[in-house]
């Protein structure tokens, strides 16, 4: 199985702080990757598919980046709407599997 | 609207069985690939299953192959997972979810969710 990690496992930041999220991938998933925002007693949203590519209707303060074994989510200036927990995903092999996730908290 | 609502789940005694459904609503579903994802309390998001739109292929986590079975029907566009041998590890809300239509459109449909507690 693909093992996902994700660090920080969380991290405090102020509104208007940029923020990064990296995500490393046991072995290569070329660009097979998503990036999931989920706030507490919510379903998780879609924000980024094809490890750069914006989900309809997502603000582009969020972007991904990354090929191959190692990818990233920026958040340009956090937003009180964008404190939550972030997880990516690897969608190249079955079984698909999640990252840890990331809790982004209010400092 | 899209909507897709999950129901079935509730409390069951380990090695007890229960059968979530998930009816879905303003989109083609037939055309979809259609996923189980699962979270445990206070833990983060584990795949479980994804059904092909015509329901002719499956796949799913090893730790449930052998104690849950994926369905659909098109016709009444529901998604149906059997789950038998219920252990208490597969306490968890499970979600209904689309990210994918059969010609590999990304889309990002949710259900709110039900939970299964297994518990004695």
């Amino acid at each position: 199985d693909i093992q996902m990690t994700q660090s920080p496992s969380s991290l405090s930041a102020s509104v208007g702080d940029r923020v990064t999220i990296t995500c490393r991938a046991s072995q290569d998933i070329s660009n097979s990757l998503a990036w999931f925002q989920q706030k507490p007693g919510k379903a998780p949203k879609s924000l980024i598919y094809a490890a750069s590519s914006l989900q309809s209707g997502v603000p582009s303060k969020f972007s991904g980046s990354g090929s191959g074994t190692d990818f990233t989510l920026t958040i340009s200036s956090l937003q009180p709407g964008d404190f939550a927990t972030y997880y990516c995903q690897q969608y190249k092999t079955y079984p698909l599997t999640f990252g840890g996730g990331t809790k982004v908290e209010i400092k | 609207e899209v909507q897709l609502v999950e129901s079935g789940g509730g409390l069951v005694q380990p090695g007890g069985s229960l059968r979530l459904s998930c009816a879905a609503s303003g989109f083609t579903f037939s055309s979809y690939w259609m996923t189980w994802v699962r979270q445990a309390p206070g833990k983060g998001l584990e795949w479980v299953a994804d059904i092909k739109p015509d329901g002719s292929d499956k796949y799913c986590v090893d730790s449930v192959k052998g104690r849950f079975s994926f369905s659909r029907d098109n016709a009444k566009k529901s998604l149906f997972l059997q789950m038998n041998s219920l252990r208490a590890e597969d306490t968890a809300v499970y979600y209904c979810t689309s990210w994918w239509s059969s010609t590999w459109q990304r889309a990002d449909y949710w259900g709110q969710g039900t939970l299964v507690t297994v518990s004695s």
